[in-house]
């Protein structure tokens, strides 16, 4: 069965230095979403892409994190420059269309501020 | 604002025993509603929505638009039912986002 590809799976970087993502959505799933979840907290949405538009991006904190979906396949989210509070599991997951059909995650990347 | 909530953090039993995960959502207007789960070292993944009115896994789900509450519930629990158990919302016919609750551990002891 084919999976969302994420890495890395850990990151561990320090505050101020700049991070980033890797998402590789299941072929043919035009919805991608990057997730970001708090220890303790359910997954909150970062940002929506449907093929390479940028469909929500409203709690994505701009001055210091960026997504791009570039060929509408993969995706990159980067953060610059990281602080402390950013330390989370960020989740990928992609989806056919973009109305409310089923949710793909892939295993997610931990990434631990210093 | 939507919200989810998901009064308990953690929910152990007996096997064989009955199963309710609790639910309750804050929204307005025509929800959908949804229950994920993670098993340990697995990934995120849909157990049902309430369109679909179907059982998985032995689990259903009702959507009570009077109490607001899409309780997960199961009759008998088994041992590989254990794992962290997420409500999310989207609104119905809109390409929105889903609104997770914050999770509740089920641990069901031998």
């Amino acid at each position: 069965e084919a999976e969302v590809a994420q890495s890395p799976r850990y990151k561990i970087t320090e505050k101020s230095q700049a991070v980033a993502f890797w998402c590789d959505p299941i072929s043919g799933h035009a919805t991608l979403y990057w997730y970001r979840q708090i220890l303790g907290q359910g997954p909150e949405l970062l940002v929506q892409f449907q093929d390479e538009s940028v469909v929500d991006d409203s709690q994505l904190p701009k001055d210091r994190f960026s997504a791009e979906r570039l060929k509408g396949v993969d995706s990159t989210l980067k953060i610059q420059p990281a602080e402390l509070g950013d330390s989370a599991m960020y989740l990928c997951a992609s989806s056919r269309t973009d109305h409310n059909e089923k949710l793909f995650f892939g295993s997610g990347t931990q990434l631990s501020v210093l | 604002a939507q919200r989810v909530t998901q009064p308990e953090k953690l929910l152990s039993v007996f096997k064989g025993a009955p199963v309710e995960l609790k639910c309750n959502y804050s929204y307005s207007g025509s929800p959908e509603l949804f229950w994920y789960v993670q098993y340990s070292r697995q990934r995120l993944q849909l157990l049902l929505r309430h369109i679909s009115r179907e059982s998985i896994k032995g689990f259903t789900a009702d959507l009570n638009k009077g109490e607001t509450s899409f309780h997960l519930k199961k009759p008998f629990a088994q041992e590989e039912d254990s794992a962290m158990y997420y409500c999310a919302l989207s609104r119905a016919y809109n390409t929105d986002k889903l609104i997770f609750g914050t999770g509740t551990r089920l641990q069901v002891f031998p």
